[in-house]
């Protein structure tokens, strides 16, 4: 299957700085990207929709100039968890559709860690 | 909108022993209905999906049916392997709207298998 790959695994931050986190299409383009955020024993929450090109769409409670979402080309994704406090610190994941026609299916990358201390 | 619950875990089993993971959704329209599985450290991989009523999706031995009636789409394998430890996520892609092509998570189970 596609391979989508987020860089960096884990990290480690101090409060009040800004981390990136990358989400790549290995293999394949991808116009449309999503970002989730998971809570411990909790369940994947949509954050925002990333489109190649274009602003994010972002779910409703999602602070958009906290998590900045750029989708700059058909192969990468960043988000940016600005500013980030002990709250922030969760699973981040991403996934990218396959554009192979309308009921496309979602490939995963492997998540992010991110605590912060 | 849309939801997924799926019941909650740890769950514990024997190796060989039958596998049955309850997943009931909320949807307006024909939604799929999918199964991942999330492998420790690593990401979210499609197990098996159904795009309409009364599909069966299958894949590695297991299987899940596509029931509108009740609104369900529950997970089985009849004998489960140690290598099957892992985190299991119900989802569902909404049919139209503002939620299509959005994927809604239950809240996962995570099932570990002993020798």
């Amino acid at each position: 299957g596609a391979v989508v790959s987020q860089h960096p695994s884990w990290v480690i931050c101090k409060s009040g700085t800004s981390v990136k986190i990358e989400c790549r299409s290995l293999d394949f383009q991808a116009t449309t990207m999503f970002w989730y955020r998971q809570f411990p024993k909790q369940s994947l929450m949509l954050m925002a929709t990333s489109n190649e090109g274009s602003k994010a769409t972002y779910e409703q409670g999602v602070e958009k100039d906290k998590f900045l979402i750029n989708h700059a080309s058909l192969t990468l994704s960043t988000l940016t968890v600005t500013s980030a406090h002990p709250e922030d610190s969760s699973f981040y994941i991403c996934s990218a559709r396959h554009p192979t026609g309308r009921n496309t299916e979602a490939f995963f990358g492997q998540g992010t860690r991110l605590t912060v201390v | 909108g849309d939801s997924v619950t799926q019941m909650e875990g740890p769950v514990t089993l024997s190796e060989e022993a039958f596998l049955t993971i309850n997943c009931t959704y909320t949807a307006t329209g024909y939604p799929s209905l999918f199964w991942y599985v999330q492998y420790p450290g690593e990401g979210l991989q499609l197990l098996l999906k159904a795009t309409k009523a009364d599909d069966k999706g299958s894949n590695k031995g297991f299987e899940a049916t596509y029931r509108k009636e009740t609104t369900s789409f529950h997970l089985e394998k009849g004998s489960v392997q140690v290598s099957d430890s892992a985190v299991y996520f119900c989802a569902l892609r909404g049919a139209g709207g503002t939620s299509y092509g959005k994927l809604t998570f239950g809240q996962g189970t995570i099932l570990t298998v002993h020798p």
